[in-house]
Formats: C-alpha cells, structure tokens, sequence
C-alpha cells in the first residue's frame, strides 16, 4: 500500500504569492491533518480534516485555508505569502482518529524568498 | 492546554552507548495518547510507538525501550548500544480529543541525537 503522499516536494514562491500544497491519504484513511515544521521546531497543528469536513483549526491567520476531496485527499492553501510561512508543510491521515494510526507523509518544503 | 516538554535539546554520544531522551507532559484529560517519532536528516516523521494512558506498562522493541509513568507525566525513550544510524530528531507528542470531536496532536521542540561513530 502506498502512503501518504504529498506533492510538490519543493516550492519556491515569492512573498504576496498564493499556494496550493496536497496530499494524498492512505487508503481507507479518512481524516486528514496538515501540519507547519518551521526549522528547529516541532510541527504546528493547522487543520485536522474528517470525511471532507473541517473538524479542528489551529492557531493560523485566515490566509490557511484546506478542503477535503470525495477521495479523501486534501489541499491545503495558502494566500499572500510571507517570509514567515517558510516551512515543511506535513501532512498526515488517520482511520478515522489520530490514536487508531496516524501517518505522516514527507512533507513540502515551501520557501518564501 | 496540552504541552510537551524536551528538555534536551541536543545530544551527542559515541556509538554503542546508551541513551534516554527524556519527554513530559502536560494535559488535563484522563484519556490521551502519547507517541515518538523519528525525523531523519530527509525530513519525514517516522512513527516509533503510540501509547494510551491506561497502559502504563513499559515496552521494549530491539534496542528500543519506554518508559511511561503517569505519576511524573513522563514518557522517557530509550536507545540501547545507539547505532549511527540513530542519528536524527526525535519528537515526543501527545493526542488530545477537542471539543467538536477532532483529535489534536501537539509536538515537543525535539532532540537532536548524534551518535559519533
């Protein structure tokens, strides 16, 4: 079985720019959760997302937003682009809750220059 | 709120030796989960345990070893005989449920363990 997969694996924006990161979960799993790893930190919780609704939000700006498809895969989107959004953007699935098996993909790296 | 403390935040042994990073808590639920990851130099979280907090007995997979002990809100890892290949960061980390009925996992700062061959 495939894991999560998250594409691109690298971007390069520019500041005031829009993104659209996804991921793809593993099959069966129906929960989605994106999460922020600012270098030398842990990762941030974003958005947890169940059966294509948004079930919990973290502490980010009205810039993130996320959407869960039929499929179970998501985006997670993010408008006018900081410096500070610089980061891996995880993401993980689940079925159905985190403490049933919660796995994490290899992340995009985004860059904001 | 939820909080996950590693205090250590960089450790450096030779090969072969021993080495416990250490991991508290905070929460005030009775039910959660508590988890270790591992993240490589290529940046994906390997998943290395999960626990619940009704099972406080210790586990040992390999050289790896836990300990958790509710009555301190620790949840220590272990490495027996580190192996270069250890070398990474290692995230502690704890699953809530929230209100609305999603779970939230909150992340320590990390360890960075070097084993110096």
């Amino acid at each position: 079985d495939a894991g999560v997969t998250q594409s691109p694996t690298h971007l390069i924006k520019t500041r005031g720019q829009h993104v659209t990161l996804r991921c793809s979960p593993i099959s069966g799993h129906k929960s989605v959760s994106w999460y922020q790893q600012v270098l030398g930190q842990g990762p941030q919780f974003i958005f947890q997302y169940y059966e294509k609704e948004e079930r919990g939000r973290g502490n980010f700006p009205d810039r993130f937003s996320a959407r869960q498809f039929p499929n179970y895969s998501s985006e997670l989107n993010v408008n006018a682009l900081l410096l500070g959004d610089s980061a891996l953007y995880l993401c993980a699935s689940s079925y159905p809750r985190v403490q049933d098996g919660y796995t994490f993909g290899s992340g995009t790296r985004l860059t904001v220059v | 709120a939820q909080k996950v403390t590693q205090a250590q935040t960089e450790i450096s042994v030779v090969e072969k030796e021993d080495v416990t990073l250490d991991c508290v808590y905070e929460t005030r639920d009775t039910t959660y989960y508590l988890f270790w990851y591992k993240q490589p130099p290529s940046g994906e979280l390997v998943f290395l345990i999960r626990r619940n907090s009704f099972d406080e007995q210790n586990e040992i997979s390999g050289r790896y070893s836990w300990n958790f002990q509710k009555s301190t809100s620790s949840f220590n890892f272990t490495i027996t005989a580190s192996q270069v290949v250890d070398s990474a960061v290692y995230f502690c980390a704890l699953s809530e449920e929230m209100s609305g009925g999603y779970q939230k996992v909150t992340f320590g700062t990390g360890t960075k363990l070097q084993v110096i061959p």
